[in-house]
């Protein structure tokens, strides 16, 4: 199917590492992205990882992907309450220009 | 360059009426993406265009929504006639897509929240 899975909720406390998970179907997918939304706001891209890459770092952001599982994950240290928001992993399909989502996953952190 | 424009940023209206979303590209982008959001579906592409041609419209629900780029700047996604089941945000996003088959990321715009009462 088309489906890109991810978990629905995620609380964390200030200072705490989150990591939020997705599983993809297409194996030919040639990009995979971290788009963030906030609260009445549009997506805005995160990050990004090409399919041959392992592993991504940007500042706070750390995106782990495992082709063989078909698992994309986004790690993101010492998070902050201005962290808070949707999480959505997307997949860019080999043909065409199509971005499929996950549902999205909302994060939550505590002071 | 002032990102992706959408109009309205909010519509209510009534079941039956006709409601006409706007969006415009970041200029040079030649790829434009139609996305519904809703608490039930997430988000859904419903169509997108690369050079003002329709390349994939199998996500439109049903003949009550059309979708139109006249030219590279400015695409429009009606409903006529609108139901309330139609009620979500409305989003559009732009990218560049070079020769062959690859793309740059997706810009979105801030949507448009669309109420059908």
């Amino acid at each position: 199917g088309e489906d890109v899975e991810q978990s629905l909720f995620l609380s964390v406390r200030e200072g705490d590492s989150s990591v939020i998970n997705c599983t993809y179907t297409d194996s030919s997918s040639t990009y995979l992205y971290w788009y963030k939304q906030e609260p009445g706001a549009g997506l805005q891209l995160l990050t990004y990882i090409f399919s041959n890459m392992d592993m991504k770092q940007d500042q706070r952001l750390t995106v782990l992907l495992n082709k063989k599982d078909k698992h994309l994950s986004l790690r993101i240290a010492d998070t902050q309450t201005g962290d808070s928001a949707i999480y959505f992993c997307a997949e860019r399909r080999n043909q065409g220009g199509k971005l499929i989502f996950g549902q999205g996953t909302e994060l939550s952190v505590k002071p | 360059d002032a990102g992706v424009i959408q109009s309205p940023r909010h519509e209510v209206t009534e079941m039956g009426q006709e409601v006409t979303l706007r969006c415009k590209p970041i200029s040079g982008h030649n790829s434009l993406f139609w996305y519904r959001q809703t608490m039930m579906r997430g988000l859904e592409l419903l169509i997108y265009f690369n050079n003002n041609v329709p390349i994939d419209d199998s996500g439109m629900p049903e003949d009550r929504f059309s979708a139109k780029m006249p030219n590279a700047s400015f695409s429009t996604l009606k409903i006529q006639p609108s139901e309330p089941r139609d009620s979500a945000v409305y989003f559009c996003a732009s990218s560049l897509k070079f020769l062959g088959q690859g793309y740059t990321e997706a810009f979105f715009g801030q949507g448009t929240r669309l109420t059908v009462v």
